[in-house]
């Protein structure tokens, strides 16, 4: 099955830093690398996601890039404000012919105003 | 529209009381999936469903666990004789098909709690 890692455990960066989450996975099947955003008392909400065919992918303030020779995804946020401090999970798919996601253990990230 | 939607938000049980925990998913979404989010463990997977089938079941920790989905819509996620270990969120998603790169929604969850 997939193994997953994911760095930092917590980190904390004053408002308007940039903050870089990575993501390490073993299955060189995996295509599909989605980022999720969980805030105290909710499910995990999808902000991102990125496919094995391209690099990059940003959507405003929000980037993701992966390394497939490598097996690494990273998330980074840019300008960061208070509303971004949650817990982040990288959940890549476990690989061909399976269909669950394997999540990291979690990245909880403070902004501090 | 509508996003997933689980029932109830928590519950409180004794050990060795059965309890059900449902999920609501996406209009039009096929593929359906049950995890569990616990302190120790983290979020693990327990099984998906495409269409009333449950082809894989190989993440339900034991035969106490037990899940179903009618018309292809709603699912009931079962526990028969509930253990203090069972204690956690229990999270459903949903997708629009089963696949290996379709993004999985999530619902709030239900937070388990056995006395």
């Amino acid at each position: 099955g997939e193994n997953v890692e994911q760095h930092p455990s917590t980190l904390s960066v004053q408002e308007g830093d940039s903050a870089v989450i990575k993501c390490t996975y073993s299955d060189s099947a995996s295509n599909y690398f989605p980022w999720y955003k969980q805030e105290l008392g909710k499910g995990p909400q999808l902000i991102i996601d990125i496919r094995s065919n391209v690099g990059e992918k940003k959507d405003q303030r929000i980037a993701v890039t992966l390394n497939k020779t490598a097996k690494h995804f990273s998330l980074h946020i840019t300008e960061t404000q208070p509303e971004d401090s949650a817990v982040y999970f990288c959940a890549p798919y476990s690989g061909a012919g399976s269909y669950q996601l394997t999540f990291g253990k979690g990245t909880k990230l403070s902004v501090i105003p | 529209g509508a996003g997933v939607s689980q029932s109830p938000s928590n519950k409180v049980t004794e050990k060795g009381k059965d309890v059900e925990l449902r999920c609501d998913p996406i209009s039009g979404h096929t593929a359906l999936y049950w995890y569990r989010q616990s302190l120790g463990q983290g979020l693990e997977f327990l099984i998906y469903f495409q269409g009333n089938s449950a082809p894989d079941k190989s993440g339900l920790p034991s035969d106490r666990f037990s899940a179903e989905r009618t018309g292809g819509s709603v699912s009931t996620l079962t526990i028969q004789r509930t253990q203090q270990e069972d204690s956690a969120v229990y999270l459903c998603a949903s997708s629009l098909e089963i696949s290996s790169t379709d993004t999985q929604y999530f619902g709030p969850g239900t937070r388990l709690t056995v006395l």
